[in-house]
């Protein structure tokens, strides 16, 4: 079974400039998050999602970060403009359901903003 | 809210000693709690989970926790350190529901020969 996919890997922008980020979760997790890890911290969410619903996105910088899941399947975040502080990994991960008790993760997105 | 502090940004050990990595937390309800391990440039991997039940919790790679309520501690513990086990781990708090995850800052773990 395939993990949890995001692209790409790794992205170098100049600040001011739009980025997006793809996450597809593993198939079935109604359950999809999106968690900001700066370097040397730990995760911190973003925004969570239940199919295609943003049920918490309370931490998620409105003025510059949006994000989206269509179909309630794969999902893209946005950054626009980009801010040198918005260098950090961008973690997707998913589970099937609120209430189940894992989370699995993908690799991640390095950003580097210059 | 939770929160969770893990002590020591940074733990050495000798390869083939005892790993201790210690999480306490602060939930002011029964939380579940989790460590996970990361490797370099890669995603996080769960080690082990606490939600309900017996307190102490085996997990993947011979890591072991125990949840002490009357500490509001989950550290984590190996009895023999393996040169793979050099990793940053996180420990996470999540309240039952399992909403989100709240992570601790981390420990980098490095195991010499």
């Amino acid at each position: 079974e395939a993990g949890v996919v995001q692209s790409p890997r790794y992205k170098i922008i100049e600040k001011k400039q739009p980025v997006a980020f793809w996450c597809n979760p593993i198939s079935g997790h109604n359950t999809l998050y999106w968690y900001l890890q700066n370097l040397g911290q730990g995760p911190e969410l973003l925004i969570r999602y239940e199919n295609e619903e943003a049920v918490d996105d309370s931490q998620l910088p409105k003025d510059r970060f949006s994000a989206e899941r269509l179909k309630g399947v794969d999902s893209t975040l946005k950054i626009q403009p980009a801010e040198l502080g918005d260098s950090a990994v961008y973690l997707c991960a998913s589970s099937p359901s609120t209430g189940d008790t894992e989370a699995f993760f993908g690799q991640g997105t390095r950003l580097t903003v210059v | 809210a939770q929160s969770v502090t893990q002590l020591g940004s940074h733990v050495s050990v000798s390869e083939g000693a005892l790993v201790l990595l210690r999480c306490n937390y602060s939930s002011s309800v029964p939380p579940y709690l989790f460590w996970y391990v990361q490797y370099p440039n890669q995603g996080l991997q769960l080690l082990l989970k606490y939600t309900t039940g017996a307190t102490l919790v085996k997990g993947i790679n011979g890591f072991e926790a125990e949840f002490k309520k009357s500490e509001t501690s989950f550290h984590l513990t190996k009895p023999s350190a393996h040169m793979s086990d050099a990793a940053e781990y996180f420990c996470a708090v999540s309240p039952p529901g399992f909403q989100k995850l709240v992570f601790g800052t981390g420990t980098r773990l490095l195991v010499s020969p």
